[in-house]
């Protein structure tokens, strides 16, 4: 079974502090994804990356960062939280794309984040 | 028109009903489309595909109006366990990444 892992269920930080949300795929997978569900709004996409060093930006990149050193791991931070921050953080991870085909994401437990 | 476009519900029903899902695209360049399902407070995890001739799987059946750029999902003989928020996923036109719909609610009801 594909597992991917996120380092926390619940955060609660302060307004400016440094945030790191790490994700840790045990498939060998490509394609490493961070998005955030908000309720009325659904998932949008922050950061991906389809290689080790390699990051694209998604729909709502401002405020964030990501890090990809290693295949398995993909890291979003937050450089200065902001309570607009507050949100579920989703990580999730795919196999390489072909072509036109897309393959299953597969999603982390998720990180609810809350920023006072 | 919005990039994937659902209707939120709820949708109650009660056990045994057969009820469906329709989900709007507006990327006519989109190639690969999906149903995933998320329980309340987990993760999202892949329902099925949807493949353009329609497929089945068990009591769901997803089908696929390219013309139209609509998507279904029926759902036969309703059980308590298919309580649930699904997602309507589209691919970002042939290349890129999938664009999640806000999902639709269904709680079914005994």
């Amino acid at each position: 079974d594909v597992k991917v892992t996120q380092s926390s269920r619940y955060l609660v930080k302060r307004t400016g502090e440094k945030v790191f949300l790490e994700c840790v795929q045990d498939m060998d997978h490509e394609n490493m994804f961070w998005y955030r569900q908000d309720p009325g709004l659904g998932l949008r996409l922050i950061y991906f990356s389809y290689d080790v060093k390699m990051k694209e930006k998604g729909d709502i990149p401002e405020g964030y960062s990501v890090s990809r050193e290693k295949k398995e791991r993909f890291s979003l931070i937050l450089e200065s939280a902001s309570t607009n921050q507050t949100s579920m953080y989703l990580c999730a991870s795919s196999p390489e794309l072909w072509g036109a085909a897309y393959n299953e994401q597969f999603f982390g437990p998720g990180t609810r984040l809350t920023v006072l | 028109r919005k990039e994937v476009e659902q209707d939120p519900g709820p949708f109650n029903v009660p056990e045994g009903a057969t009820v469906a899902f329709n989900c709007t695209y507006s990327n006519s360049a989109s190639q690969s489309f999906f149903w995933y399902r998320q329980d309340c407070r987990k993760e999202p995890k892949l329902l099925m595909s949807v493949y353009s001739s329609g497929n089945e799987d068990g009591r769901f059946t997803a089908q696929l109006n390219r013309a139209s750029q609509y998507i279904s999902l029926l759902i036969r003989d309703s059980k308590l366990s298919d309580s649930a928020t699904y997602l309507c996923v589209v691919s970002r036109g042939s290349q890129g990444n999938l664009i999640f719909g806000k999902g639709t609610k269904l709680s079914v009801k005994p």
